[in-house]
């Protein structure tokens, strides 16, 4: 079964709209992080955002804020005012935990949002 | 600033060449990992490592092989290359004993094609 899901293959938004791309989770483990991460066309993935299973507020970072709904197991990240420079691939990641060391990010299967002047 | 550094860019090897892929950290990281990344399929673990010669099978191993002699440095080895095994790879490093909310950090990525 999957673990993260992204049911939208590709997203269009308008420059200086808000857009919200969707993530749901599967896990039983009540200790568990969730990660978005960006890779524009250079290939690099960069680190947006982090959600904790117990953090009791929605996480932001600037322009970027997630929308976790525990009890759906949505971890939803929304990015406001966009710009063209947002235009990339998207990827929602998930930590289940704790355990010794760091277990691997298991990653969906991502989200292409092109932004249009 | 963290530095994850993949040896190649871009790699163009011929069916049954054993190939190596060379991923190198200099932020003293103890985990590193191997993805594959594929369109419409996302990113899948191939095998990470805790440790000093210490590997662990990740979700898709087959074909794979890795050795991690030091700290700094995890490669990945296709003994015997394949055109299914033609994607992007991308290796990652994070520290161990950290919060949950340590990222991973990402080389540039290798795009290998095997013909």
């Amino acid at each position: 079964a999957q673990k993260i899901t992204q049911t939208q293959p590709g997203m269009f938004v308008q420059e200086k709209e808000a857009v919200t791309l969707d993530c749901t989770y599967d896990t039983s483990d009540p200790s568990y992080g969730l990660f978005w991460y960006k890779q524009p066309s250079s290939g690099e993935m960069i680190f947006l955002i982090y959600q904790g299973s117990y953090d009791q507020q929605n996480a932001t970072e600037g322009r970027y804020s997630l929308n976790f709904q525990k009890a759906r197991k949505s971890a939803n990240l929304v990015i406001s005012a966009s710009q063209l420079g947002d235009s990339a691939m998207y990827f929602c990641a998930m930590r289940e935990g704790p355990r010794v060391g760091n277990t691997p990010l298991v990653f969906g299967k991502g989200t292409r949002l092109s932004v249009i002047a | 600033d963290v530095k994850v550094t993949q040896s190649s860019r871009y790699l163009v090897k011929r069916t049954g060449e054993k190939v190596f892929l060379e991923c190198v950290q200099d932020m003293d990281h103890e985990n590193m990992f191997w993805y594959r990344q594929d369109p419409g399929l996302g990113l899948r673990l191939i095998y990470f490592s805790y440790d000093v010669k210490m590997k662990e099978k990740g979700d898709i191993p087959e074909g794979y092989s890795v050795s991690r002699e030091k700290k700094e440095r995890f490669s990945l080895i296709l003994e015997s290359a394949s055109t299914n095994q033609t994607s992007m790879y991308l290796c990652a490093s994070s520290s161990k004993g950290q919060p949950m909310n340590t990222e991973a950090f990402f080389g540039q990525g290798t795009r290998l094609t095997v013909v």
